[in-house]
């Protein structure tokens, strides 16, 4: 199984909503990351778990709250985002650091 | 620092023309990966190159890294419909797992 999932696949949120989207992997992968991709843009990285704990928060706003309950979920819980943070939020996963990254299919968020 | 660019940023081809996409760096790379995303789609890894020099195919892809490991690229051989999407190449950065995507090559292919 090469698959990352991730749910849900569309999510419309309004500025004072709280959701959470959630990625799940098998593969015994041990890095997971959460990326941000705007229209025509490349993936922007916001955090990356390493064998299950937090090793790299590249400077994201609060709003944003990532958490990794075990070695095969990773979830992303937002609360109070703004209509800028509108985009494809894509989880990854890699066996571990300089392997290649299999990414899930994303969850278009659209913040209202 | 830890950027990568790619080039070009668009290229328009005619089906069976080939396609080349170039990726440099100002600091030497530990590793370059390629992935394809397609329209609407999520990013595929395609490639890892490691070592200086490197040549690697992949039926009518072939990719490069340069002695110095400061360049890469993709080139595909005779383009089809199928091979449309973006192309970027990433380079993970001295922390480790911090993974930069460059900003990538649209390529569209033409019946």
């Amino acid at each position: 199984d090469t698959e990352v999932t991730q749910t849900p696949k569309h999510l419309v949120m309004g500025m004072t909503n709280k959701k959470s989207l959630k990625c799940e992997q098998h593969m015994g992968h041990r890095a997971m990351y959460w990326y941000k991709q705007k229209a025509k843009k490349p993936p922007e990285l916001m955090f990356v778990y390493s064998y299950e704990k937090l090793s790299i928060n590249e400077s994201v706003p609060s709003r944003f709250s990532p958490e990794c309950p075990n070695s095969s979920l990773l979830n992303l819980h937002l609360h109070a985002l703004q209509p800028e943070d509108s985009a494809l939020y894509l989880c990854a996963s890699s066996r571990d650091f300089l392997n290649e990254q299999y990414f899930g299919p994303g969850t278009r968020l659209t913040v209202t | 620092g830890q950027q990568v660019m790619q080039i070009p940023q668009y290229q328009h081809v005619q089906e069976g023309e080939d396609f080349t996409t170039y990726c440099n760096s100002s600091t030497t790379l530990s590793n370059i990966q390629w992935y394809k995303q397609r329209p609407g789609g999520h990013p595929v890894f395609l490639i890892q190159l490691v070592k200086s020099g490197e040549v690697k195919k992949q039926k009518r892809l072939t990719f490069q890294f340069g002695e110095a490991k400061k360049n890469s690229s993709l080139h595909i051989t005779a383009t089809q419909t199928t091979d449309v999407g973006t192309y970027f190449c990433a380079r993970e950065g001295t922390n480790a797992g911090k993974s930069t995507f460059g900003d990538g090559t649209t390529l569209t292919v033409k019946p």
